[in-house]
């Protein structure tokens, strides 16, 4: 059984451009959650998309959007990025509609994206 | 939310008890406690969690203080596999968010 994975492994980008990273959860989930991880810092809440609508948001600007397919695939969608965009960006799923209070959140190894 | 205050780090022995720590005086009496762990170049993984009573499962055990203001993941027997940054995490029950902090640093020595 595969778990999460995360397509690219790893991405270079220039200040300016625009960036889709992509996200397939583990089999039997319909929830994906995004995260950004900057170097030596816990993971950031990005956003987290239930039934293909974005449920809940962190604290990020609206260059950060996102889109979740009808398989519960998710893409990650960042637009005019910036050198502080450079981070590892992780993708989590978990069960059907619980949220995070009584569920595993299963991660994916992420996509380290540097931006340059 | 709530805040959690972790020591930034800690050392173990292999094969010796490890207990780490949370402090989480803010807590709410509807936030859970949640512990996932990030083994170096890996997404972070779960650990366990708890709202009131302690827990137990095959990875470790979690010790809540009375007045809930206080955690402790507990690993009976730590390997070199367990170095790893522990993060513990208050989860509201209505939220889906995991909120990480800087987490613990632990390094377990052969």
């Amino acid at each position: 059984d595969a778990g999460v994975t995360q397509s690219p492994t790893h991405l270079i980008k220039t200040r300016g451009q625009q960036v889709t990273l992509r996200c397939s959860p583990k089999s039997g989930h319909d929830t994906v959650s995004w995260y950004q991880q900057a170097l030596g810092q816990g993971p950031q809440f990005i956003f987290q998309y239930y039934e293909e609508e974005e449920r809940q948001r962190g604290n990020f600007p609206d260059r950060f959007s996102g889109h979740q397919f009808p398989n519960y695939s998710s893409e990650l969608n960042v637009n005019a990025l910036l050198l502080g965009d450079s981070a590892l960006y992780l993708c989590a799923s978990s069960s059907p509609g619980q949220g995070a209070i009584g569920d595993e959140q299963y991660f994916g190894p992420g996509t380290r994206l540097t931006v340059t | 939310d709530a805040k959690t205050t972790q020591p930034n780090s800690m050392e173990s022995n292999e094969e010796e008890p490890v207990h780490l720590p949370c402090n989480h005086s803010t807590i709410s009496g509807t936030d859970y406690i949640h512990w996932y762990r990030q083994l170096p170049s890996q997404g972070p993984e779960y650990v366990i969690h708890g709202l009131t009573s302690n827990v137990n499962n095959r990875m470790a055990s979690l010790a809540i203080a009375e007045d809930r203001k206080s955690s402790t993941l507990i690993l009976h027997r730590a390997t070199l596999r367990d170095a790893a940054v522990y993060y513990c995490i208050l989860i509201l029950y209505s939220g889906y968010a995991l909120n990480f902090g800087k987490g613990t640093s632990l390094l377990v020595t052969p």
